[in-house]
């Protein structure tokens, strides 16, 4: 079976400071990977989509930045933290191809920029 | 990219039947209708998925009408561990674009 994997689950960072979360797959291959924002009682916000190794789509600008340096691994980004960036960031991953979408997410990292 | 609408908030009390709408009036050909379910702290499950007519799995069911503009979660005789944001979407996919999720249905469900 699959799972997807995020750390770390909870993260403090000040201002300015670089930031890196860690997402992971197992049990499938080439999984279309996706990260997402979501604030405190809204919904989620697509950040960043990858189909492939070393494919990443920005759907919003920002000082945030995605990789995929490997098949099952998506890397979120930034090189200095605003206040605004704290929220519940969320990876999922879903099948490639087809015409049914099922996204399946992870556990998520809470991240708080004070 | 076919845009949903859905209630904000819900209330219901255990045992009875809810059911939640969500209209996609632009609706392609190609997509199908996809409702998650989220608690707090943690990321969207995937609850049921259909293209048209009725869905029935253990844990919803999903009503499509012919026209497919609108859809229907279904959630038999509802407990507090429901309460949950439930998220419609449609979509087609195969690596274009990912789906797109609203602000979703805040169920709140009473003792």
């Amino acid at each position: 079976s699959q799972t997807i994997h995020q750390w770390p689950a909870t993260l403090v960072q000040p201002v300015g400071s670089p930031l890196s979360l860690e997402c992971t797959v197992e049990g499938t291959s080439n999984p279309n990977l996706y990260w997402y924002r979501q604030a405190a009682g809204r919904g989620l916000q697509l950040l960043f989509y990858s189909v492939g190794i070393g494919q990443i789509s920005s759907e919003v600008p920002q000082n945030l930045s995605a990789s995929r340096p490997q098949d099952r691994q998506f890397i979120l980004s930034s090189k200095k933290l605003l206040l605004s960036d704290s929220g519940f960031y969320l990876c999922a991953w879903s099948l490639a191809g087809g015409s049914r979408e099922t996204q399946y997410f992870g556990p998520g990292t809470r991240l708080l920029v004070l | 990219l076919a845009k949903t609408t859905q209630p904000i908030s819900m209330d219901s009390y255990e045992g009875q039947e809810v059911n939640i709408t969500c209209s996609h009036n632009n609706i392609a050909t190609n997509d199908y209708i996809t409702w998650y379910q989220q608690f707090p702290s943690q990321g969207p499950r995937f609850i049921i998925q259909g293209y048209k007519t009725k869905v029935t799995n253990e844990v919803a069911s999903l009503f499509i009408p012919a026209d497919r503009k609108s859809s229907t979660l279904s959630l038999p005789r509802v407990s507090l561990s429901d309460t949950a944001v439930y998220y419609c979407l449609v979509g087609d996919r195969a690596g274009r674009r990912a789906l797109t999720f609203g602000s979703g249905t805040r169920l709140q469900v009473q003792p």
